[in-house]
């Protein structure tokens, strides 16, 4: 199983909810990846979490807030996004962090739209 | 600072081969990544070079060197299906332990018949 999912597919919200991502997967993966990707421009980078510990925070405002429950699930909570936070969010895994962060397993992402 | 420098578009033909230049500046280099997404699609790993040389997976080669901060992708026998953005993506250390990502800015191929 080489699948990385994530829930849900789109996701409407206002400025003022609260709202969830979830990823998933079980590769054995021990590393994964919270990306947001803009239309038409390269995923970047927004949080890495490895051995279910938050390695890399690429100074993501706090209204982002991701959780590592457990090796296979990744959650990014959201609460009071702007407009401008509309976007392509992905998630991504790969075996580790330190080896083989080269190859990395995408899932389809959530589509966020803030009104 | 960090940066990639790939062509936005590229057009081909079908059953011919194109090759997609990156070029790059960062410290702490490990590798070069390559790459593919569809539109609506997520990003599908093609190919990683962390050594100089050409690394070859079927239709699809990349090259690195490492003494000119470029490398490429190469898509020989081009297919409609190909048509997709590319991204070369560099694997660095520029923080210790970091190891992570970051994505050029894409190539948009289209392969016409």
């Amino acid at each position: 199983d080489t699948e990385v999912t994530q829930t849900p597919k789109h996701l409407v919200m206002g400025m003022t909810n609260k709202k969830s991502l979830k990823c998933e997967q079980h590769m054995g993966h021990r590393a994964m990846y919270w990306y947001k990707q803009k239309a038409k421009k390269p995923p970047e980078l927004m949080f890495v979490y490895s051995y279910e510990k938050l390695s890399i925070n690429e100074s993501v405002p706090s209204r982002f807030s991701p959780e590592c429950p457990n090796s296979s699930l990744l959650n990014l909570h959201l609460h009071a996004l702007q407009p401008e936070d509309s976007a392509l969010y992905l998630c991504a895994s790969s075996q580790t962090q330190r080896g083989t962060s080269y190859e990395q397993y995408f899932g389809p992402g959530t589509r966020l739209t803030v009104t | 600072g960090q940066s990639l420098e790939q062509p936005s578009e590229v057009t081909a033909v079908e059953g011919a081969i194109v090759q997609i230049n990156c070029t790059y500046q960062t410290s702490g280099f490990y590798g070069l990544s390559w790459y593919q997404q569809h539109d609506g699609g997520a990003p599908t790993f093609l190919s990683y070079n962390g050594l100089d040389g050409l690394e070859e997976t079927g239709r699809f080669s990349s090259f690195l060197s490492r003494s000119d901060s470029y490398g490429y992708l190469l898509l020989q026998e081009l297919q409609m299906k190909d048509s997709a953005s590319y991204f070369c993506a560099v694997r660095d250390d520029r923080r210790a332990g970091s190891y992570q990502l970051t994505f050029g800015k894409g190539t948009k191929l289209s392969v016409i018949p």
